[in-house]
């Protein structure tokens, strides 16, 4: 597609239950990124996926989340047993393999989870 | 350690200078990014240099790179009111990822 597409762009959802969010990255982007911004703070790093294989999952905050990716197609990332603190925008974003070039990252809107 | 670090918070009137900035820590630094968050947007690319350059001009967007200091800047001339968003930098150190810095808040007013 033409950009990053993430859903939905708004979840609510209550405490204990599991979610899964969804991200479409740009066709032919290798490399796909999931971080976190809760209110008022920076992005935390979840997962970087390399094709559909994730050299990097190092940001998952604990075993309730996980996450997959579909060749070079659309990642989820699962979020088991929700609690309050997992409330945040989680933003996905896309890259070509950077080799010598400087493109950076294409992201999403993001998909704004609220716990209650 | 890996840390990029900002100012939290920066106001300006409009038509004067924006200067944000960013100090990080990793020398291996090869691209130092800008990047751009509206409220309730994800982070739109403005301006990205490569760590072999000091200084990279785009329209009102002028970027500085004090490699020895591990130093970064973002200047906006003629800050407008569409301009008030928050500002992250990023830096990557060879592969794939980036790591981006706490963002700063810039308020344009008027």
């Amino acid at each position: 597609g033409a950009g990053v597409s993430q859903s939905p762009s708004n979840k609510v959802t209550e405490k204990g239950k599991d979610v899964e969010l969804r991200c479409d990255p740009i066709s032919g982007h290798t490399a796909l990124y999931w971080y976190r911004q809760r209110l008022g703070q920076g992005l935390e790093f979840l997962i970087y996926f390399q094709g559909n294989s994730a050299p990097d999952k190092s940001g998952l905050p604990s075993d309730r989340f996980s996450a997959e990716r579909t060749g070079e197609s659309v990642s989820t990332l699962t979020i088991q047993r929700t609690q309050q603190e997992d409330s945040a925008v989680y933003l996905c974003a896309s890259s070509q393999n950077f080799g010598g070039q400087g493109d950076g990252y294409t992201f999403g809107s993001g998909t704004r989870l609220t716990v209650v | 350690g890996e840390d990029v670090e900002q100012s939290l918070f920066l106001s300006v009137r409009e038509g004067d200078s924006s200067v944000i900035n960013c100090t990080y820590t990793d020398s291996s630094s090869t691209y130092l990014y800008w990047y751009k968050q509206e409220p309730g947007a994800g982070l739109q690319l403005l301006t990205y240099i490569f760590s072999n350059m000091d200084m990279k001009q785009d329209q009102r967007l002028t970027v500085l790179l004090n490699k020895k200091d591990k130093h970064l800047s973002l200047r906006i001339a003629d800050t407008q009111t569409g301009d008030s968003a928050i500002y992250f930098c990023a830096d990557r150190r060879g592969g794939n990822k980036l790591t981006f810095g706490t963002g700063t808040q810039l308020k344009v007013e008027l």
